[in-house]
């Protein structure tokens, strides 16, 4: 079946900009999770979805970062007012049920601030 | 706290040996600690995982070992191919709480013929 898909693959931005990624979850997963993955860096936690509870928002760096889940699906991750440290691949992974361990990835979407 | 520490940052082996990657964690509340593997341009995907109620896992040539009382975990990859060449990643979890995954700095293996 299909995998986690995201788009855009590449986003070039320039500073001041705002940006929207969407992730597509794998059909039925009830948890979708967003993680950055700066050149070099481990992946790091931004925000996670499970259903209709309220989301964990623990990981985004400021408040420029938002993110929604419409419908239970479709997630997109909004930036606000673009800075250069924001450049970084921007992965969404989503897995069947919480507490069940397996995140599966999709390819990440690139996003470059100039 | 939330810290996984992983090492080495970069590994070379020569085909058929052995690459060895290691993880090291704080939280005792972590119960579920996968093992990613991703090329380059690609996602992460998961390897392999485990969970503390046992020691070692192994799957195919890839093996995890587990040592709780020492906070640490470590990725065997047994007769190591070119086509292993990738970055790998540890990650921990509390699975049962937010099950956000805390990951690792990354280790580069490159496999040599």
């Amino acid at each position: 079946g299909a995998g986690v898909s995201q788009s855009p693959s590449n986003k070039v931005t320039e500073k001041g900009k705002d940006v929207e990624l969407r992730c597509d979850p794998i059909s039925g997963h009830t948890a979708l999770y967003w993680y950055r993955q700066s050149l070099g860096q481990g992946l790091e936690f931004l925000i996670y979805f499970q259903g209709n509870s309220a989301p964990d928002k623990s990981g985004l760096p400021s408040d420029r970062f938002s993110a929604e889940r419409t419908g239970g699906s479709v997630s997109t991750l909004t930036i606000q007012r673009t800075q250069q440290e924001d450049s970084a691949v921007y992965l969404c992974a989503s897995s069947l049920e919480r507490a069940s361990g397996e995140q599966y990835f999709g390819p990440g979407t690139r996003l470059t601030v100039t | 706290q939330q810290q996984v520490k992983q090492s080495p940052q970069s590994l070379i082996v020569q085909k058929g040996g052995i690459s060895i990657i290691n993880c090291a964690y704080e939280n005792t509340a972590f119960d579920y600690f996968p093992w990613y593997q991703q090329f380059p341009g690609k996602g992460p995907a998961l390897l392999i995982a485990i969970r503390p109620d046992v020691s070692e896992k192994k799957e195919g040539r890839f093996t995890i070992s587990f040592n709780k009382s020492a906070k640490q975990f470590s990725l065997h990859i047994m007769d190591s191919q070119p086509g292993d060449s990738a970055t790998y990643f540890c990650a921990a979890s509390e699975s049962y709480n937010t099950d956000k995954l805390i990951f690792g700095t990354g280790t580069r293996l490159q496999v040599f013929p």
